[in-house]
């Protein structure tokens, strides 16, 4: 079985701190993928990466980088956590037409 | 840009009855996804379709495609309360496995 993990189910940060959020994948896929989903507004894609040390923007990258050093590993990064990055987030690896989400990370910023 | 739109965005069902959930996207594809997700869970994927015409049966739930109208539907038969949940579709971009989400639809079978 494919398996997506995440490193935290739940976090909660102050506003200004720097956020790592960390998905690891243990398929060697090559494509990942970090998604937020907000009520009303489905899945959104901040950053995908095809490779190691390869990354693009997706639709909503503002306020967001990520890291790509290992090809299992997957990291989105918010330099400076604000209130409205309170979200849940969802990483992604794809193998062929299948995409497998990990379990996700409910993030709270006050 | 891609949009996908999903109606019903809510649908109260009683058990047993029949229902359909239709995703509309605007612009070509060759990809289509339907994903379930429990409260407070992942997304757990239902179908792939992957060209025009393809029909999936999985239990209750029935997937099509017709990418010549850019609409798939969902389809319950004979709904029971296990499949409460939100379901979602999702329409690739035809551009190194991106998808473009719906807003999901809400399901709720109640007695």
């Amino acid at each position: 079985d494919v398996k997506v993990t995440q490193s935290s189910r739940y976090l909660v940060k102050r506003t200004g701190e720097k956020v790592f959020l960390e998905c690891v994948q243990d398929m060697d896929h090559e494509n990942m993928f970090w998604y937020r989903q907000d009520p009303g507004l489905g899945l959104r894609l901040i950053y995908f990466s095809y490779d190691v040390k390869m990354k693009e923007k997706g639709d909503i990258p503002e306020g967001y980088s990520v890291s790509r050093e290992k090809k299992e590993r997957f990291s989105l990064i918010l330099e400076s956590a604000s209130t409205n990055q309170t979200s849940m987030y969802l990483c992604a690896s794809t193998s062929g037409y299948e995409q497998y989400f990990g379990p996700g990370t409910r993030l709270t910023v006050t | 840009e891609l949009k996908v739109e999903q109606n019903p965005l809510f649908l109260s069902m009683q058990e047993g009855k029949n229902y359909t959930i239709y995703c509309n996207y605007s612009t070509t594809s060759d990809r289509l996804y339907w994903y379930r997700q429990d409260p407070g869970k992942s997304l757990e994927s239902l179908f792939v379709l992957l060209s025009n015409g393809a029909v999936k049966q999985e239990g209750r739930l029935m997937a099509s495609l017709d990418t010549k109208a850019r609409l798939s539907t969902l389809h319950i038969t004979a709904a029971v309360h296990d499949l409460s949940a939100t379901y979602f579709c999702a329409v690739d971009r035809s551009s190194g496995d991106k998808l473009t989400f719906g807003t999901g639809t809400r399901l709720a079978v109640r007695p």
